[in-house]
């Protein structure tokens, strides 16, 4: 069935280092594909997204390509910083009785000064 | 509305009781979606609906939860007896479409003793 393989956490890294959080899915057709953040005692929001492949999504730094290929939406920013500190979710809509918004299970990302 | 709006933010209730939550989407949004946050824990589907009708049901844990939308529009998600294993933050999100991005609203933190 249609499914979304996110990277566990938690990734702790010193500000400036590169960031990869790894994302693979499983589904039926081409659906758009998301990463989503929730701050420290915020609500989930937005961060990328793709829709269709090969197509880059990018916000704040961070990118992610929508690669057919391999089935993968991985999220990376070259430096980060500690206001990035934040729990990450891949997800996509996925086709069955009807398109529910399926979410990975979340990475947590430490940023340390 | 400007954003997808959640009440109450915050729940307690006695263990056994009834809960009623509710979320009123962004205007024009013809998906909504239920979703609960455990401490430490992703994200789980409980529900989606697209218009009033709720083609997916299979994300609710147990028939204590239950959940309608009327006019295409506010959703109440109902808990009833309430254990304590169903204290968590409740989100609701709303999306134009079931193949675009959800925005998310701030959630209700239920906490059960």
């Amino acid at each position: 069935g249609d499914s979304v393989t996110q990277m566990e956490g938690p990734v702790t890294l010193s500000e400036e280092a590169f960031l990869t959080i790894n994302c693979t899915y499983t589904a039926t057709g081409y659906p758009s594909l998301f990463w989503y953040v929730q701050y420290p005692g915020e609500g989930l929001q937005l961060l990328l997204k793709a829709t269709k492949a090969d197509d880059k999504g990018s916000n704040k730094g961070f990118e992610a390509t929508y690669r057919k290929e391999t089935t993968s939406f991985h999220l990376e920013k070259g430096s980060v910083q500690v206001s990035d500190s934040a729990v990450y979710f891949c997800a996509f809509p996925v086709i069955g009785s009807a398109r529910q918004l399926t979410f990975g299970s979340g990475t947590q990302l430490t940023v340390l000064p | 509305g400007a954003g997808v709006s959640q009440s109450p933010s915050n729940k307690v209730t006695e263990k056994g009781k009834d809960v009623e939550l509710r979320c009123d989407p962004i205007s024009g949004h013809t998906a909504l979606y239920w979703y609960r946050q455990s401490l430490g824990q992703g994200l789980e589907f409980l529900i989606y609906f697209q218009g009033n009708s709720a083609p997916d049901k299979s994300g609710l844990p147990s028939d204590r939860f239950s959940a309608e939308r009327t006019g295409g529009s506010v959703s109440t998600l109902t808990i009833q007896r309430t254990q304590q294993e169903d204290s968590a933050v409740y989100l609701c999100a709303s999306s134009v479409n079931s193949n675009t991005e959800a925005f998310f609203g701030q959630g209700t933190r239920l906490t059960v003793v």
